[in-house]
């Protein structure tokens, strides 16, 4: 069962910054915060993750809270093409890879 | 591209038949992972093989087996096939000893049971 809680839905508008928050509470030391998204018809792709500091890449930002109990993932400037099931979960050297039901992205023209 | 293949693209076929659906991991991943995906839902998370070896087994049916072969790809066996078990299946890979396991998934084979 998926570690992770997500809001099952956002709406943002095109070309505005959108954030999309993921809780885990039981965060182990060892975990790494993972986010993938799904395009319609596509197969899942690797976002951007990260261990406790924010991290930066082309596609997003990721916030750590300081506690790691939460994360969010910043969207700087939505596009129509960033609709999509934004998923966040948590991924160690040991454990296998749980999707829960994401968060459905829509980006309004 | 993900550098996952997975093949056949689309499947067709009917109840009580068996398939078997074929990944070609990342080039030196180790880990490759299979979900199944039904219309409009989300990925259930069907097994994991490590190098060989089964590592993890989530909601996998008795009727279906898996297994990676020594040169890495993994194969999915479907058999006694039902209507629900209409839906895309996809496989990933990943390589753990590289300290993020960043995973990386095919395009899925979209399997339809007539």
């Amino acid at each position: 069962d998926a570690k992770t809680t997500q809001p099952n839905s956002m709406e943002s508008n095109e070309e505005e910054p959108v954030h999309l928050p993921c809780n885990h509470s039981t965060i182990s030391g060892t975990d790494y915060i993972h986010w993938y998204r799904q395009l319609p018809s596509q197969g899942p792709e690797y976002v951007i993750h990260g261990l406790t500091s924010n991290v930066n890449n082309r596609m997003a930002s990721l916030a750590i809270a300081e506690d790691r109990k939460s994360s969010t993932l910043i969207l700087h400037r939505a596009t129509l093409r960033d609709a999509a099931v934004y998923y966040c979960i948590l991924m160690n050297l040991v454990d296998d890879m749980r999707f829960g039901a994401g968060t459905r992205l829509t980006v309004k023209p | 591209d993900s550098g996952v293949t997975q093949t056949p693209k689309h499947l067709i076929t009917a109840t009580g038949q068996r398939v078997t659906l074929r990944c070609s991991p990342r080039s030196g991943d180790l880990s490759v992972y299979w979900y199944q995906q039904s219309l409009d839902q989300g990925l259930q998370f069907l097994i994991q093989y490590y190098n060989g070896e089964e590592r993890a087994k989530g909601n996998i049916l008795e009727r279906f087996s898996a297994q990676q072969f020594p040169d890495l790809h993994s194969e999915l066996n479907l058999s006694s096939l039902e209507l629900g078990d209409s839906a895309l299946y996809f496989c990933a890979s990943s390589d753990p000893t590289g300290g993020n396991n960043e995973a990386f998934f095919g395009q899925g084979t979209r399997l339809t049971v007539v």
